[in-house]
């Protein structure tokens, strides 16, 4: 069965780095582009970037551009973020979720989230 | 940038009611961009709904999306006691950057 992994969280004092990693297994890794989303404590679902298949895509939300990197390693089926310059308004629960595509009957290919980890906490703060 | 915006914040209900949420969007979405989740409490996500109207594997009928354009709509025909929740739509497809609505609580009443 698929199974997404996040590891890496904890505390971190405001303009240090943290790498998340995503463990993935039970489907073909490199098949799939790569998402995470965050969610601040008692907030809502905020995305935060995405990679294609094969790494050669990357896009950024415009609140960590510039200080995330998000990146692959197919040979080992994991997803990272890397983050850098960490700032309170960081603080949240890291997801990563598989993207999934399908064609429809009518109208353009549809894109989704399908799976998604339990979550890594991120604490910002001195 | 497309904006989501849900209605209500938050739905107070009963079990056995319908629930009916909305979510609205900036500019006109293809209905293929348009996706709904639900996330408990201490929980990741869930995939109930993509393409606006398709409801993803293992997922009741009780839950069904419709929509089209600007406005888009998930209703659980009957709440059961596991439906209480926090669901969010999301728009992806016409960027490379996804889009989620700030959400719409479903409580007890």
């Amino acid at each position: 069965q698929v199974q997404l992994v996040e590891s890496g969280g904890g505390v971190v004092q405001p303009g240090r780095s943290l790498r998340l990693s995503c463990a993935a297994s039970g489907f073909t890794f490199s098949n799939y582009a790569m998402h995470w989303v965050r969610q601040a404590p008692g907030k809502g679902l905020e995305w935060v970037a995405v990679i294609s298949y094969d790494g050669s895509n990357k896009y950024y939300a415009d609140s960590v551009k510039g200080r995330f990197t998000i990146s692959r390693d197919n040979s080992k089926n994991t997803l990272y973020l890397q983050m850098n310059s960490l700032r309170a308004e960081d603080t949240a629960v890291y997801y990563c979720a598989r993207e999934e595509s399908l064609e429809l009957v009518f109208g353009p290919r549809s894109y989704y989230f399908d799976y998604w980890g339990q979550g890594t906490l991120v604490t910002v703060s001195s | 940038e497309i904006v989501l915006t849900q209605s209500p914040g938050t739905l107070s209900l009963s079990p056995g009611e319908r629930a009916t949420l909305s979510c609205r969007a900036s500019q006109s979405v293809s209905s293929s961009y348009l996706a709904w989740y639900q996330q408990k409490p201490g929980q990741a996500p869930r995939l109930l709904i993509y393409g606006a109207s398709s409801r993803a594997t293992g997922i009741p009928d009780r839950f069904s999306g419709s929509g089209s354009g600007t406005d888009f709509t998930l209703t659980i025909s009957r709440l059961e006691p596991e439906d209480f929740a926090v669901y969010y739509c999301q728009q992806y497809g016409s960027s490379p950057h996804p889009q989620f609505g700030q959400g719409t609580k479903v409580e007890i009443k």
